[in-house]
Protein backbone atom coordinates (compact mmCIF):
# COMPACT_ATOMS: atom_id res chain seq x y z
CA UNK A 1 0.00 0.00 0.00
CA UNK A 2 1.66 2.68 -1.30
CA UNK A 3 0.59 6.33 -1.23
CA UNK A 4 2.17 9.36 -0.97
CA UNK A 5 5.70 9.50 0.34
CA UNK A 6 8.08 12.42 0.72
CA UNK A 7 12.05 12.02 0.90
CA UNK A 8 13.64 13.02 2.73
CA UNK A 9 11.79 13.19 5.92
CA UNK A 10 14.56 15.12 7.91
CA UNK A 11 17.77 17.74 6.04
CA UNK A 12 19.65 19.70 7.45
CA UNK A 13 21.49 22.54 4.89
CA UNK A 14 23.44 25.63 5.67
CA UNK A 15 22.47 29.37 3.73
CA UNK A 16 22.85 29.38 0.10
CA UNK A 17 22.75 26.12 -0.79
CA UNK A 18 19.89 23.81 -3.35
CA UNK A 19 17.92 22.02 -1.97
CA UNK A 20 15.78 19.59 -3.77
CA UNK A 21 12.35 17.78 -1.64
CA UNK A 22 10.62 14.96 -3.44
CA UNK A 23 7.19 13.90 -3.52
CA UNK A 24 5.96 10.92 -4.84
CA UNK A 25 2.26 9.55 -5.05
CA UNK A 26 0.86 6.10 -6.33
CA UNK A 27 -2.91 7.59 -6.89
CA UNK A 28 -2.08 8.87 -10.65
CA UNK A 29 -3.53 12.12 -8.66
CA UNK A 30 -4.38 15.11 -11.40
CA UNK A 31 -3.80 17.68 -8.92
CA UNK A 32 -0.53 18.03 -6.08
CA UNK A 33 0.36 20.58 -3.39
CA UNK A 34 2.96 21.86 -1.55
CA UNK A 35 2.87 23.49 1.92
CA UNK A 36 4.72 24.99 4.78
CA UNK A 37 4.14 24.68 8.22
CA UNK A 38 5.07 27.49 10.58
CA UNK A 39 4.34 27.86 14.03
CA UNK A 40 1.54 30.50 14.24
CA UNK A 41 0.57 30.24 10.88
CA UNK A 42 -1.04 27.09 9.81
CA UNK A 43 0.38 25.35 6.63
CA UNK A 44 0.26 28.36 3.74
CA UNK A 45 0.33 26.86 0.38
CA UNK A 46 3.60 27.41 -1.41
CA UNK A 47 2.49 25.76 -4.72
CA UNK A 48 -0.11 23.79 -6.87
CA UNK A 49 -0.31 21.38 -9.64
CA UNK A 50 -3.37 20.97 -11.84
CA UNK A 51 -1.74 18.23 -14.47
CA UNK A 52 1.60 17.17 -15.63
CA UNK A 53 3.20 20.41 -16.98
CA UNK A 54 1.23 22.28 -15.26
CA UNK A 55 2.10 24.46 -12.41
CA UNK A 56 1.03 27.69 -10.34
CA UNK A 57 1.90 29.85 -7.69
CA UNK A 58 0.29 29.79 -4.17
CA UNK A 59 0.29 32.04 -1.06
CA UNK A 60 4.21 32.35 -0.43
CA UNK A 61 6.16 30.79 -3.72
CA UNK A 62 8.60 33.38 -3.71
CA UNK A 63 12.92 31.40 -3.16
CA UNK A 64 11.03 27.85 -4.26
CA UNK A 65 10.75 26.86 -7.45
CA UNK A 66 8.39 23.25 -8.49
CA UNK A 67 8.13 21.11 -12.01
CA UNK A 68 5.74 17.84 -12.82
CA UNK A 69 7.41 16.32 -15.77
CA UNK A 70 5.47 13.32 -14.34
CA UNK A 71 1.90 12.86 -12.93
CA UNK A 72 2.96 11.22 -10.02
CA UNK A 73 6.25 13.07 -8.88
CA UNK A 74 6.66 16.87 -7.96
CA UNK A 75 9.48 18.15 -6.43
CA UNK A 76 10.14 21.43 -4.78
CA UNK A 77 13.64 23.17 -4.97
CA UNK A 78 14.86 25.41 -2.75
CA UNK A 79 17.31 27.67 -5.39
CA UNK A 80 19.40 29.55 -2.42
CA UNK A 81 18.40 28.47 0.92
CA UNK A 82 17.63 31.08 3.38
CA UNK A 83 17.19 30.74 7.55
CA UNK A 84 13.51 31.68 6.65
CA UNK A 85 12.85 28.70 5.20
CA UNK A 86 13.43 26.13 7.92
CA UNK A 87 10.10 24.62 8.04
CA UNK A 88 7.93 21.72 7.98
CA UNK A 89 7.38 20.70 4.41
CA UNK A 90 4.08 19.04 3.53
CA UNK A 91 2.92 17.32 -0.27
CA UNK A 92 -0.53 16.68 -0.30
CA UNK A 93 -2.49 15.42 -4.00
CA UNK A 94 -6.28 14.99 -4.55
CA UNK A 95 -7.88 13.47 -7.61
CA UNK A 96 -10.24 15.88 -9.95
CA UNK A 97 -13.57 16.53 -9.33
CA UNK A 98 -15.89 17.17 -7.00
CA UNK A 99 -17.84 14.62 -6.04
CA UNK A 100 -17.57 13.15 -2.08
CA UNK A 101 -15.15 10.43 -3.07
CA UNK A 102 -13.08 13.02 -4.88
CA UNK A 103 -12.52 16.11 -2.54
CA UNK A 104 -10.27 15.00 -0.21
CA UNK A 105 -6.89 16.11 0.08
CA UNK A 106 -4.17 13.04 1.42
CA UNK A 107 -1.03 14.40 2.83
CA UNK A 108 2.33 12.81 2.58
CA UNK A 109 4.34 12.77 6.43
CA UNK A 110 5.85 16.08 5.90
CA UNK A 111 9.88 16.72 5.27
CA UNK A 112 11.24 18.89 8.28
CA UNK A 113 14.38 21.19 6.67
CA UNK A 114 16.35 23.15 9.22
CA UNK A 115 18.60 25.89 6.89
CA UNK A 116 21.39 26.89 9.18
CA UNK B 1 -9.49 35.18 -0.87
CA UNK B 2 -10.47 33.13 1.43
CA UNK B 3 -9.78 33.29 5.25
CA UNK B 4 -10.00 30.76 8.01
CA UNK B 5 -10.04 31.73 11.84
CA UNK B 6 -9.56 29.37 14.37
CA UNK B 7 -9.66 31.47 18.12
CA UNK B 8 -8.38 29.28 20.68
CA UNK B 9 -4.74 28.65 19.91
CA UNK B 10 -4.92 25.83 23.12
CA UNK B 11 -7.46 24.13 24.87
CA UNK B 12 -7.40 21.35 27.39
CA UNK B 13 -9.85 18.53 28.37
CA UNK B 14 -10.21 15.97 30.72
CA UNK B 15 -10.73 12.41 29.21
CA UNK B 16 -14.01 11.33 28.87
CA UNK B 17 -15.48 14.80 28.27
CA UNK B 18 -16.29 16.75 25.44
CA UNK B 19 -15.19 19.35 24.26
CA UNK B 20 -15.47 22.09 21.05
CA UNK B 21 -13.28 23.94 18.99
CA UNK B 22 -14.30 26.63 17.23
CA UNK B 23 -13.58 28.10 13.45
CA UNK B 24 -14.87 30.59 11.42
CA UNK B 25 -14.33 31.77 7.93
CA UNK B 26 -15.19 34.32 5.36
CA UNK B 27 -16.12 33.53 1.44
CA UNK B 28 -18.33 34.51 -1.29
CA UNK B 29 -18.37 30.96 -2.69
CA UNK B 30 -21.94 29.33 -2.22
CA UNK B 31 -20.27 25.94 -3.15
CA UNK B 32 -17.23 24.65 -0.75
CA UNK B 33 -16.27 22.14 1.49
CA UNK B 34 -14.89 22.50 5.41
CA UNK B 35 -12.91 20.24 6.87
CA UNK B 36 -10.89 19.48 10.05
CA UNK B 37 -7.73 17.77 10.33
CA UNK B 38 -5.84 16.84 12.93
CA UNK B 39 -2.18 16.72 13.54
CA UNK B 40 -0.78 14.65 16.71
CA UNK B 41 3.02 14.24 17.43
CA UNK B 42 4.10 12.28 14.59
CA UNK B 43 2.98 15.16 12.05
CA UNK B 44 0.77 13.43 9.91
CA UNK B 45 -2.36 15.43 8.74
CA UNK B 46 -5.44 12.80 9.31
CA UNK B 47 -8.43 14.01 8.17
CA UNK B 48 -11.39 14.04 10.33
CA UNK B 49 -14.11 15.05 9.03
CA UNK B 50 -15.54 16.81 5.64
CA UNK B 51 -19.01 19.27 5.69
CA UNK B 52 -20.04 20.19 2.40
CA UNK B 53 -21.79 23.56 2.67
CA UNK B 54 -24.82 22.15 0.27
CA UNK B 55 -25.71 20.12 2.89
CA UNK B 56 -27.38 21.26 5.75
CA UNK B 57 -27.31 18.51 7.64
CA UNK B 58 -24.22 18.57 10.28
CA UNK B 59 -21.56 16.09 9.38
CA UNK B 60 -21.03 13.00 12.42
CA UNK B 61 -17.80 10.48 12.31
CA UNK B 62 -18.25 7.90 15.38
CA UNK B 63 -17.31 10.72 18.18
CA UNK B 64 -16.51 13.65 15.92
CA UNK B 65 -19.39 15.74 14.55
CA UNK B 66 -19.57 19.41 13.34
CA UNK B 67 -21.70 21.88 13.77
CA UNK B 68 -22.11 23.67 10.43
CA UNK B 69 -23.95 27.25 10.04
CA UNK B 70 -23.80 28.38 6.90
CA UNK B 71 -25.25 31.93 7.46
CA UNK B 72 -22.72 32.62 10.29
CA UNK B 73 -20.16 30.84 8.49
CA UNK B 74 -19.36 28.92 11.55
CA UNK B 75 -17.53 25.09 11.12
CA UNK B 76 -17.22 23.96 15.03
CA UNK B 77 -15.98 20.90 15.43
CA UNK B 78 -17.03 18.48 18.90
CA UNK B 79 -15.60 15.56 19.91
CA UNK B 80 -17.31 13.56 22.19
CA UNK B 81 -15.95 11.40 25.49
CA UNK B 82 -12.30 12.40 24.85
CA UNK B 83 -9.64 9.97 24.47
CA UNK B 84 -6.05 10.47 25.10
CA UNK B 85 -5.15 9.82 21.62
CA UNK B 86 -7.18 12.80 20.41
CA UNK B 87 -4.22 15.06 21.67
CA UNK B 88 -3.00 16.66 18.45
CA UNK B 89 -3.01 19.81 16.74
CA UNK B 90 -6.10 20.51 14.67
CA UNK B 91 -6.66 22.81 11.51
CA UNK B 92 -10.09 23.80 9.92
CA UNK B 93 -9.55 23.61 6.21
CA UNK B 94 -11.69 25.51 3.12
CA UNK B 95 -11.88 24.74 -0.06
CA UNK B 96 -14.09 26.60 -2.95
CA UNK B 97 -15.88 23.50 -4.44
CA UNK B 98 -15.06 24.68 -8.23
CA UNK B 99 -12.25 23.40 -10.46
CA UNK B 100 -11.24 27.28 -10.89
CA UNK B 101 -10.16 26.79 -7.53
CA UNK B 102 -7.83 24.14 -8.18
CA UNK B 103 -9.41 22.94 -4.79
CA UNK B 104 -6.37 24.68 -2.93
CA UNK B 105 -7.24 24.26 0.93
CA UNK B 106 -6.87 27.56 2.95
CA UNK B 107 -6.54 26.49 6.73
CA UNK B 108 -6.43 28.21 10.13
CA UNK B 109 -3.58 28.55 12.29
CA UNK B 110 -4.78 25.15 14.40
CA UNK B 111 -5.61 24.57 17.70
CA UNK B 112 -3.38 22.49 19.99
CA UNK B 113 -6.04 20.16 21.89
CA UNK B 114 -4.69 18.47 25.09
CA UNK B 115 -6.78 15.43 26.37
CA UNK B 116 -5.75 15.36 30.14
CA UNK B 117 -5.96 11.70 32.10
Amino acid sequence: DAGITQSPRYKITETGRQVTLMCHQTWSHSYMFWYRQDLGHGLRLIYYSAAADITDKGEVPDGYVVSRSKTENFPLTLESATRSQTSVYFCASRPHGTRPSTDTQYFGPGTRLTVL
Amino acid sequence: AQTVTQSQPEMSVQEAETVTLSCTYDTSENNYYLFWYKQPPSRQMILVIRQEAYKQQNATENRFSVNFQKAAKSFSLKISDSQLGDTAMYFCAFTDNSGGSNYKLTFGKGTLLTVNP
